[in-house]
Order: structure tokens, then sequence, then C-alpha cells
């Protein structure tokens, strides 16, 4: 199975600031790398597919980049909205697996 | 607009099976580009994706639960099923089906609000 580390686990941060999440595969994934967001309570929210597509609806200060084992997601200018969990998933390989999750918090 | 509701008992009993059964709703469930997943979600954990069914009734499911799972599609009532045998506490969780497009890259476009399922005696 194909491995995803997030880095860091938790983070806080300023509305305006702007955060980038690592993703780490332990084998290539290509650029079948997803992102999601997730707020308590809901369900996960596609945000960025195929590693740097901006999922329609989807705010433009979010981008993603990469390809083979390393990814990140990056917003760029945080919004009172973006504090949320947030998952990489690969779906290079099945199993799909997802990273363990990125927590967003206020500072 | 496509949408994605699961429906189950909410309780089960150690050892007994659980039956979930996801409605698809503003579009057809017989689409060529699109799998129909189920993702679980332990409370305050993270997402395991447990497989995938497509229209015709080939499936895919995560070797991690161990012949433990069954996937079923109903086309004539746009709706598909899981099925997951011998439950114990830690498949406790909150059950998403989601919408898996296939048609250039593979990724979760949408997905239904999630039922929490409990084992417990």
């Amino acid at each position: 199975d194909i491995q995803m580390t997030q880095s860091p686990s938790s983070l806080s941060a300023s509305v305006g600031d702007r955060v980038t999440i690592t993703c780490r595969a332990s084998q290539s994934a290509s650029t079948y790398l997803n992102w999601y967001q997730q707020k308590p309570g809901k369900a996960p929210k596609l945000l960025i597919y195929a590693a740097s597509s901006l999922q329609s609806g989807v705010p433009s200060r979010f981008s993603g980049s990469g390809s083979g084992t390393d990814f990140t997601l990056t917003i760029s200018s945080l919004q009172p909205e973006d504090f949320a969990t947030y998952y990489c998933q690969q779906s290079y390989r099945t199993p799909y697996t997802f990273g363990q999750g990125t927590s967003l918090e206020i500072k | 607009q496509l949408q994605l509701r699961e429906s189950g008992p909410g309780l089960v009993k150690p050892s007994e099976t659980l039956s979930l059964t996801c409605t698809v709703s503003g579009d057809s469930i017989s689409s060529n580009s699109y799998y129909w997943g189920w993702i679980r979600q332990p409370p305050g954990k993270g997402l395991e994706w447990i497989g995938y069914i497509y229209y015709t009734g080939k499936t895919y499911y995560n070797s991690s639960l161990e012949g433990r799972v069954t996937m079923s599609v109903d086309t004539s009532k746009n709706q598909f099923s899981l099925k997951l045998t011998s439950m114990t506490a830690a498949d406790t969780a909150v059950y998403y089906c989601a919408r898996e497009n296939t048609s250039w890259a593979n990724y979760f476009d949408y997905w239904g609000q999630g039922a929490l399922l409990t084992v417990s005696s």
C-alpha cells in the first residue's frame, strides 16, 4: 500500500496568512493526488484533484502542486471559513489511501 | 445537483452484519465515468477507503477488510449497498458513500452526509 504522510499534523495561523501543507507518498503516486477539506460533523469536500486542478466552485486562493512523492496544498490568504482539517489522498494505486490529516486552527 | 444519502441501522451488535445503502439522486448511477465508493471514519480519526462498485457490478475492495466486505448495485433504484460482516467495536465509524470521478483522474467529487454506525451490545 502507498502510505501518505502529511505535515504538519496541526497548524495555527491567522486570517490573511499564507499556509502550506505538505503530503509525502511512500512511493510514487504520479499526479494522482487529491486534497479535501473537512469541517466538524461534515463530509469531506474536494478542493484539488490530480495534484493541481482546482475543483469547480473552490476559491482560487487554494492551489496544489507536486508529482511523484511530494505534494503541497497552499492557501494564499486564509479566510475564516478555511479553518478545518485537510486530507490528501492518493488514487494512483488501490487501496486508495489518505494522509492522517492536518488540523488548521485559528491563532 | 447530484446528491447521495446513506441509510442504515445506526447500531449493530458485535459479530453481526452491517448493511448500508446509498441512494443517488440527480443523476443516473449507470454512467461510464464513475465508480461508487464507500469510505469510513472512526470518531476523531482519519479516513479509510473501503472499496468501490461500478454500475455493471464490478467491485474492488480494500484487502485490509479481509474478505468481510460485499458491495452490490441496484440500477433500477439508483442505489448501491455495502455489507460488512463480523462487526466489532473497531468498525464503529461514520460511513460515507461517494462518487468517484474517473474521467481522467480518480477523485471523490460528491459525498453523502455520512451515517454513524456504532457497534455495541
